[in-house]
């Protein structure tokens, strides 16, 4: 069992332009979240999918969307990003229970 | 609103002695609690929770926390550090136990002294 994945491991991006990043859940989970880790800060939780919908958000502008999959595989979009959007962007997975299983994260670097 | 304060950004022990990092929890409804551990350029990894069933939870690597509800704490030990617990952890708490979202601490890191 692979685990969570994530991609792409780093991301470098210019202010204003789009980034999406891409998780694989854990084999049988159906939920995902997804959370942004700024810098020395703790995670902070961005939104969680199940079934295809958006079921929580977290403090976070429009600017941050998702998607997820049939095969329950989920995208964070980022549109006009800001230099503030530097951050490793956690994915987790669960079934039934809170996040126990996260990826190793993508680091994403807004210039 | 649930928040959880994590006393201390940075604590070094030596090799051998006691490990205690603390978490304090604020919530207006009773807590779950978790605790996560963050090696270098890694995700998080669960290390224990707590879901109102015994209050003190054992976890993996030797790990374990006490939920004080008189204390709102639920501080994480470990007898003995060894080199390789050198990490950041996480305190982090939901309203409720079933996919829903995390709230985190700041972090500490922890560093072992040979």
């Amino acid at each position: 069992d692979a685990g969570v994945t994530q991609s792409p491991t780093h991301l470098i991006k210019t202010r204003g332009q789009q980034v999406t990043l891409r998780c694989s859940p854990k084999s049988g989970h159906d939920t995902v979240s997804w959370y942004q880790q700024a810098l020395g800060q703790g995670p902070q939780f961005i939104f969680q999918y199940y079934e295809e919908e958006e079921r929580q958000r977290g403090n976070f502008p429009d600017r941050f969307s998702g998607h997820q999959y049939p095969n329950y595989s989920s995208e964070l979009n980022v549109n006009a990003l800001l230099l503030g959007d530097s951050a490793l962007y956690l994915c987790a997975s669960s079934l039934v229970s809170t996040a126990e299983y996260f990826g190793a994260g993508t680091r994403l670097s807004v210039l | 609103a649930q928040s959880v304060t994590q006393l201390g950004s940075h604590v070094s022990v030596s090799e051998g002695a006691l490990v205690l990092l603390r978490c304090n929890y604020s919530s207006s409804v009773p807590p779950y609690l978790f605790w996560y551990v963050q090696y270098p350029n890694q995700g998080l990894q669960l290390l224990l929770k707590y879901t109102s069933a015994a209050t003190l939870v054992k976890g993996i690597n030797g790990f374990e926390a006490e939920f004080k509800k008189s204390e709102t704490s639920f501080h994480l030990t470990k007898p003995s550090a060894h080199m390789s617990d050198a990490a950041e952890y996480f305190c982090a708490v939901s309203d409720n136990f079933g996919n829903e979202k995390l709230t985190f601490g700041t972090g500490t890191r922890l560093t072992i002294i040979p």
